[in-house]
């Protein structure tokens, strides 16, 4: 069965710094991952999806990498906004046909101005 | 375009009550979904839809029943809620994946569900 796990649960930073939040899968034999973004009483916004095939992703200060063999993603969040202060979950998708997403319970991060 | 739409919003219900979750999309998605979150867990797949007509079981499907009669439209219904089924939910829909398409997801903003 397959498990994801996104550590530390809260992480706070300042103003400016890079950071980078993590999401480990148990089964390597992944379709896709794709990092999404939750901001309070919202829904999910699509952040990044990295195909199987593809080490990496990015859009503007958003970097996600992908190294199956060892079951992690990693997101780069380059000089971090306040406005950047939302959940981040990370969800596997094991098959071409498999509808089923298997999402982590997320990285709540806070920018501190 | 509004995306992802569901209602109601917000709802309290007693135990035994039925109700129904609405979820519209206007981007002409194929596929839709509903999913709970609970605190402490990840998001979880009740009921899904591959096309209009079409149903299947998710991962946590006991409990709820879907219907998709139009393209555009799923439905979530409880018969007789429970408390167990208090939690946040969210519809989602994409595109189907393909060489052209990665079956990117799109969410609705949420409807939460107590039941006392």
């Amino acid at each position: 069965k397959q498990e994801v796990t996104q550590i530390p649960a809260a992480l706070s930073v300042p103003e400016g710094e890079n950071l980078v939040l993590n999401c480990s899968f148990t089964d390597s034999a992944i379709y896709n991952l794709q990092w999404f973004r939750q901001d309070p009483g919202k829904g999910l916004t699509s952040l990044l999806l990295i195909q199987s095939s593809q080490r990496e992703q990015t859009s503007g200060r958003l970097n996600a990498s992908l190294d199956k063999s060892s079951g992690r993603s990693t997101l780069y969040i380059a000089a971090s906004q306040p406005g950047d202060s939302a959940t981040y979950l990370c969800a596997v998708r094991l098959s071409f046909g498999n509808e089923k997403l298997t999402f982590g319970t997320g990285t709540r991060l806070t920018i501190i101005p | 375009n509004a995306g992802v739409t569901q209602t109601p919003k917000f709802r309290v219900l007693k135990t035994g009550q039925s109700m129904t979750l609405l979820c519209a999309q206007d981007m002409n998605h194929e596929y839709m979904y509903w999913y709970r979150q609970d605190p402490g867990m990840g998001l979880r797949l009740i009921h899904y839809s591959v096309g209009e007509g079409t149903t299947a079981k998710g991962e946590v499907p006991d409990g709820y029943n879907v219907s998709r009669l139009k393209k555009q439209n799923f439905l979530l219904g409880l018969e007789s809620a429970a408390p167990s089924q208090t939690s946040v939910y969210f519809c989602a829909s994409s595109y189907p994946r393909s060489d052209r398409n990665t079956g990117e997801l799109f969410f609705g903003e949420g409807s939460r569900l107590t039941v006392l």
